[in-house]
């Protein structure tokens, strides 16, 4: 069956770089698109971008100068860099498959805080 | 940006009640909405998208509808596997945008 995991570093230091991964099973990363979704302590969700199944990538304006999303077809694997982080940024990220808004498999979430 | 507004902010159902939340979108979204089940410390579950198509899986008892501007996602008696935050998306113009959410409660 369909499968997301992110994993990453639990804490990051403000100013630093966040990198996230989303290791997918059950589905190829060259026939499907895969967003990245976060959601600080006690709000709502946001849409931050998607990588297509061409490769191809959209993200959110509101942090589309910080954020970078790519993959590893081979390794089946969705990648998210997110630099100049600051308190704000603090959430679970989630990864999901996405056949454009509709996102039918989620992974269960990585949390991470950004302090010093 | 499409902003969509969602209300109520909390909602309390007694069990087999029918309850309803509803999305306004800032312009016509086209029917391009999904609906989302958070239940607490879990990740989101896909409900109904384009407006009104149930996910495969998810009980009859949830429905949705909607046009233009304005949805909404209808839950026809209340279950205690009910309990939990729910999110509509926009999927018309990107950034997708979602709504700020409902928590529902058993009364």
């Amino acid at each position: 069956q369909v499968q997301l995991k992110e994993s990453g570093p639990g804490l990051v230091q403000p100013s630093q770089t966040l990198s996230l991964t989303c290791t997918v099973s059950g589905l190829s990363l060259t026939s499907n698109s895969v967003s990245w979704i976060r959601q600080p302590p006690g709000k709502g969700l946001e849409w931050m971008g998607v990588i297509w199944s061409n490769g191809g990538t959209d993200y959110n304006s509101a942090i589309k100068s910080r954020l970078s999303i790519s993959r590893d077809t081979s390794k089946s694997q969705v990648f998210l860099k997110m630099n100049s982080l600051q308190t704000e940024d603090t959430a679970m990220y989630f990864c999901a498959r996405s056949h454009y808004y509709v996102m039918d498999a989620w992974g269960q979430g990585a949390s991470v805080t950004v302090s010093s | 940006d499409i902003q969509m507004t969602q209300s109520p902010a909390s909602l309390s159902a007694s069990l087999g009640e029918t309850v309803s939340i509803e999305c306004l979108a800032s312009e016509g979204i086209s029917n391009d909405l999904a609906w989302y089940q958070q239940k607490s410390g879990k990740s989101p579950q896909l409900l109904i998208y384009a407006a009104s198509s149930l996910q495969d899986g998810v009980p009859s008892r949830f429905s949705g509808s909607g046009s233009g501007t304005q949805y909404s996602l209808k839950i026809s008696g209340m279950q205690p596997e009910d309990e939990g935050d729910y999110f509509c998306l926009q999927g018309s113009k990107f950034p997708l945008t979602f709504g700020s959410g409902t928590k529902l409660e058993i009364k």
